[in-house]
């Protein structure tokens, strides 16, 4: 069983609407949570903290549930501009502070 | 630009040789990890440095990997004989001193290795 798992995708999502993926976590010790967005051959880039209490970043909304060990991320009013790949990302508090990544979610927004 | 930076941004070789790759982190950031990315998969945990010193490798690193971070700044990774089976992207990030924000990583473009 992967660490990380996320669904593929692609969600094909009409511009304007909202889309909401989740992800699951495999280490209940795990610490903090993130979600990466990364374009095409581009590296990842910070999209949000994910915290207990969720939290919200414009039209981003990200949720933690610590019980059922998963994460999820809702994007509403989608742009052109938010198709990429959303990796989720796990730091399971070694020591290291090393990452661990799904293997990422593809979001094609449509005209 | 302040970000990470790596180099090459693309490097392609023959089987069997040795390649060697640069990172330099933003400034002051004291940990320094190295990732490889293969096609349709999320970035691997290869290594990680603080300040100068190799604190956890991964077992995706074998003997033919090496990397090193020799003044606490700048950090080189080196394959040797190198195999098809490398070809990815490998990507370096760094992180910040600040309490709070130590587990934040900023990546860097990557350098794209194909093998022939």
């Amino acid at each position: 069983r992967k660490e990380v798992e996320q669904d593929p995708g692609p969600f094909n999502v009409p511009e304007g609407a909202t889309v909401a993926f989740n992800c699951t976590y495999s280490n209940s010790a795990s610490q903090s949570f993130f979600w990466y967005r990364q374009d095409c051959r581009k590296e990842p880039k910070l999209l949000m903290s994910v915290y207990s209490s969720g939290n919200e970043d414009g039209r981003f909304t990200a949720q933690l549930n610590r019980a059922s060990q998963y994460i999820s991320l809702l994007i509403r009013d989608s742009k052109l501009s938010d198709s990429a790949t959303y990796l989720c990302v796990v730091n399971e508090g070694t020591a290291g502070n090393k990452l661990t990544f799904g293997g990422g979610t593809r979001v094609l927004v449509k005209p | 630009d302040t970000g990470v930076s790596q180099d090459p941004r693309h490097k392609i070789t023959k089987r069997g040789q040795n390649v060697t790759f640069r990172c330099d982190p933003i400034s002051e950031h004291n940990r320094l990890y190295w990732y490889r990315q293969t096609l349709g998969q999320g970035p691997e945990f290869l290594t990680y440095f603080q300040n100068e010193a190799q604190l956890e490798k991964s077992r995706l690193l074998s003997d033919r990997f090496s990397a090193e971070r020799p003044k606490g700044s700048f950090s080189t990774l080196e394959i040797q004989r190198t195999e098809q089976g490398d070809s990815a992207m490998y990507l370096c990030a760094s992180s910040p001193r600040k309490q709070g924000e130590m587990d934040t990583q900023y990546f860097g473009p990557g350098t794209r290795l194909t093998v022939l």
